[in-house]
């Protein structure tokens, strides 16, 4: 069975303080991993799709990589506004990890 | 990117009642909807996934007399939540998928149900 874990499950950063977020996920085949952004009482909102091994997607001061076990969330000179629930899903019915909440604090 | 939108944004019913939760998708043809619920400071849980013009598959566990999902056609599906009690009240969220691309899901931003 598909499974996807993510970690840490809270992360505190002070503005300019980068960080990684971590989704390590166990499947038969991987077809694409996702990310997205979740802010309270809101759907997720897509950030980057990676389909395979040593790819890397950047936007703004989000950078996503992707091995062959796990996929990282590099979020260089946080700012407040990047606080969010980070949450990564993997294969066609996007099922979801627990997610990481990030609080920047200015 | 495409647009999803979900009505009500909030409804609130007494126990017993049943409530109907739409889910739209505005600017393509959504094949493929799914269904799920987010408890506070959860992660989303998937309910069901709708093919349309077919039954809803139903994750293990959620009942699919309680949760009736319709998805008559390929912008439209509705999520109705029958003889509704305390223990339902959640945030429930909708996403869709277009025919040609597989990896492009497109969220709703969310239903909250609360029941007295």
């Amino acid at each position: 069975e598909d499974q996807v874990t993510q970690s840490p499950e809270a992360l505190r950063l002070q503005e300019g303080e980068s960080s990684s977020l971590n989704c390590s996920y166990t499947v038969s085949g991987l077809r694409g991993l996702f990310w997205y952004r979740q802010d309270p009482g809101k759907g997720p909102e897509f950030l980057f799709t990676l389909y395979s091994a040593g790819e890397e997607k950047e936007k703004e001061r989000l950078k996503a990589t992707l091995t062959k076990k796990e996929s990282f969330l590099h979020i260089t000179a946080p700012k407040p506004e990047d606080s969010a629930t980070y949450l990564c899903a993997v294969q066609y019915d996007m099922r979801f990890g627990a997610g990481t909440r990030l609080t920047v604090k200015p | 990117g495409a647009v999803v939108s979900q009505h009500p944004s909030r409804v609130i019913c007494k126990s017993g009642t049943s409530v109907k939760i739409e889910c739209r998708s505005l600017d393509f043809q959504a094949t493929t909807m799914f269904w799920y619920r987010q408890f506070p400071k959860k992660s989303l849980m998937l309910m069901a996934t709708s093919n349309e013009g077919s039954k809803a598959t139903y994750e293990q566990g959620v009942e699919k007399d309680k949760f009736l999902i319709n998805h008559a056609s390929l912008t439209l599906s509705t999520l109705t939540v029958t003889s509704a009690h305390p223990e339902d009240s959640s945030f429930y969220i909708c996403s869709a998928r277009g025919k040609d691309r597989w990896d492009e899901q497109f969220f709703g931003p969310g239903t909250r149900l609360t029941v007295l």
